[in-house]
């Protein structure tokens, strides 16, 4: 299976500061990445897909890069709605898999 | 607007089989293209991807699981069906299913549903 490499777990950040999140495969994924954010009780939502496609709907302060190993999550100026856990997930071989987490706590 | 909803008992006891039902609305599982899937997540931890089932009923199980699971359709009921035998107390989690519009990832989740397995 293809182990994905979230960093960091957890970040503190302030309303307005630019947050990155990472996540590496183990193995060449191409751009079959996505990223995900989950609110405490609530289903994770879509943000982007294909590594880089913003889902519609989300706000162009999220923004994904990336091919092959390395990706990246950018938020470009966080908002208080914006404090939640994020997730990458890998959908190039089966069985799917997620990243571990990265939780975004105010500072 | 596309829905999905998941049901099943919130407790059962070790050793029992789970059955799950998601029900769908806003598209249809025998479109090209479709796809469902069901992903878990325990308490305070990430999300484990179970079983995938699309338009052409091709199925997808995770390989740690896959002797316990069975994914299946009923497509004139818009549901999807997952199964998991010999449930045990670590299986205890919240079970989501979501859809998937081929070849990309989940875009619409259900609410989930909490299992907990326990005697």
């Amino acid at each position: 299976a293809i182990r994905i490499t979230q960093s960091p777990s957890s970040l503190s950040a302030s309303t307005g500061d630019r947050v990155t999140i990472t996540c590496r495969a183990s193995q060449g994924i191409s751009s079959y990445l996505a990223w995900y954010q989950q609110k405490p009780g609530k289903a994770p939502k879509l943000l982007i897909y294909a590594a880089s496609t913003l889902q519609s709907g989300v706000p162009s302060r999220f923004s994904g890069s990336g091919s092959g190993t390395d990706f990246t999550l950018t938020i470009s100026c966080l908002q208080s709605e914006d404090f939640a856990t994020y997730y990458c997930q890998q959908y190039y071989s089966y069985p799917w898999t997620f990243g571990q987490g990265t939780k975004v706590e105010i500072k | 607007q596309v829905t999905l909803r998941e049901s099943g008992p919130a407790l059962v006891k070790p050793t029992q089989t789970l059955t799950l039902t998601c029900t769908f609305s806003g598209f249809s599982l025998s479109t090209s293209g479709m796809c469902v899937s069901w992903i878990r997540q325990p308490p305070g931890k990430a999300l484990e991807w179970l079983a995938r089932i699309d338009w052409d009923d091709d199925k997808y199980y995770s390989t740690s699981l896959k002797t316990r699971l069975t994914i299946s359709k009923d497509t004139s009921k818009n549901q999807v069906v997952l199964t998991m035998t010999n449930m045990d107390p670590v299986d205890t989690a919240t079970y989501y299913c979501a859809r998937i519009v081929y070849p990309h990832a989940f875009d619409i989740w259900g609410q989930g549903t909490m299992v907990t397995v326990s005697s």
